[in-house]
């Protein structure tokens, strides 16, 4: 069974870049294509962006200048930043596994969530 | 960018009745391309449907999706008390991906 666990701080300061990683368990990272998306709390769902396992990515273009999405296949993770932030990224950040081989493809596996707060 | 409007945003009912669910497409999305998805309070959401009719792995059978075009539809045909959730439609095949806002369904 495939498993997704987001990790990283739960605070960030205005003007600071957040960080999360995702690490996958229970299958490989290869050949599949890795989301994060994230819930404003109270709110619905905004996609952040993808990347697949060779390192191809595609962004938001709503949060395109501020969004990195990188992948290390030999620790079968993948991590997201977010620079700049301001009160209005606080959000649940989820991490989801979307189909092989493309990117047009539901997201069957989700990571629990993990809330980010931005505050000073 | 496209938009997925859902409706309604709050749906009562009871358990044992019929729940319809609607999302629409600010531009046509192929039905392979259509997800649902259903979160409850402090879970992630977990995909029912996707390519617009086709259940995911364990999804009972009481779920089931309908729709081409701009109109899906959701159908829950006797709900159970666990059904009771937020529901997010979901195109996945254009980017950016887009979520409706989602329905509410609560116990009347």
């Amino acid at each position: 069974q495939v498993q997704l666990q987001e990790s990283g701080p739960g605070l960030v300061k205005p003007s600071e870049t957040l960080s999360l990683t995702c690490t996958v368990s229970g299958g490989s990272i290869n050949s599949y294509y890795w989301s994060w998306i994230r819930q404003p709390p109270g709110k619905g769902l905004e996609w952040v962006g993808y990347i697949y396992y060779s390192g191809t990515t595609n962004y938001n273009p709503s949060l395109k200048s501020r969004v990195t999405i990188s992948v290390d296949t030999s620790k079968n993770q993948f991590s997201l930043k977010l620079s700049s932030v301001t009160a209005a990224d606080t959000a649940v950040y989820y991490c989801a596994r979307a189909g092989s081989g493309s990117y047009r493809r539901p997201l069957d596996y989700w990571g629990q969530g993990t809330l980010v707060t931005v505050s000073s | 960018e496209i938009v997925l409007t859902q409706s309604p945003g709050t749906l009562s009912l009871s358990p044992g009745e019929r729940a319809t669910l609607s999302c629409r497409a600010s531009q046509s999305v192929s039905s392979t391309y259509l997800a649902w998805y259903q979160q409850k309070p402090g879970q992630a959401p977990r995909l029912l449907i996707y390519g617009a009719s086709s259940r995911a792995t364990v999804i009972p059978d009481r779920f089931s999706g309908s729709g081409s075009g701009t109109d899906f539809t959701l159908t829950i045909s006797r709900l159970e008390p666990e059904d009771f959730a937020v529901y997010f439609c979901q195109q996945y095949g254009s980017s950016p991906i887009t979520f409706g806002q989602g329905t509410r369904l609560e116990i009347k």
